[in-house]
């Protein structure tokens, strides 16, 4: 079975502050696709990362795929009160197939 | 959520009742999955469907459980004799045909079951 590990499971910081959420695995992935969810919505795909070491940027969201296709980072600069929520990463496979979900990240930002 | 719609977006049944669940994929879109989430956990893949087969169903318990994506209409996700345990939200989401490189998923909003 491949998981994928998010860290920290609960981050609660100050309007302001930055942040980088972690999701590791022993497994290589085809590509890694970062969620958004609030609560009682489905997830809101962000962004899809597939090349090693690859990054991309989503205004003050700054996503990173690990060199082996392994790891995967979410770093926010100056986070706001409006980036409350679960963020969860996910692993794919090949094209068609079904996605590996980490357990989340709950941020809550305090204003 | 890029248009993928399910309905109902709650749904309440007594143990033993029957549960079905619908997903409507973004327009365009041959591939459905779906995912069930437990208070609290991430989402745990449960099955993938072309339209009229079933892809992968390696994540679906075994017994009471069954999808299907016909030719015409919504996927169904349906659940015989629900019990407490199945209580969760589950998720439907989408992706493009054989051939699009990255699989990309867009999810719908849910249906929240609560079994009583």
């Amino acid at each position: 079975t491949q998981l994928l590990e998010q860290s920290p499971q609960f981050l609660s910081i100050q309007e302001g502050e930055n942040l980088t959420v972690y999701c590791n695995s022993s497994s290589v992935f085809s590509s890694l696709q970062w969620y958004r969810q609030e609560p009682g919505e489905g997830p809101v795909l962000l962004v899809t990362v597939v090349t090693g070491g690859e990054v991309k940027k989503l205004k003050r969201l700054t996503f990173q795929f690990g060199d082996a296709r392994k790891d995967s980072s979410l770093h926010i600069t100056a986070a706001q009160p409006g980036d409350t929520g679960l963020y969860l990463c996910a692993g794919g496979h090949d094209a068609g197939n079904m996605l590996t979900f980490g357990g989340g990240t709950r941020l809550m930002v305090k204003p | 959520n890029a248009g993928v719609m399910q309905n109902p977006r709650h749904l309440v049944r007594r143990r033993g009742q029957e549960a079905r669940l619908r997903c409507s994929p973004v327009k365009g879109h041959s591939h459905v999955y779906w995912y069930r989430q437990l208070p609290e956990e991430g989402l745990k893949f449960m099955v993938y469907l072309q339209k009229e087969n079933i892809i992968d169903e390696s994540g679906m318990p075994k017994e009471r459980f069954s999808a299907e994506f016909p030719k015409e209409g919504p996927s169904i996700l349906r659940i015989q004799q629900v019990v407490r345990g199945d209580s969760a939200a589950y998720f439907c989401a989408s992706s493009r045909a054989p051939g699009f490189p990255y699989n990309e998923q867009f999810f719908g909003p849910g249906t929240r079951l609560t079994v009583l």
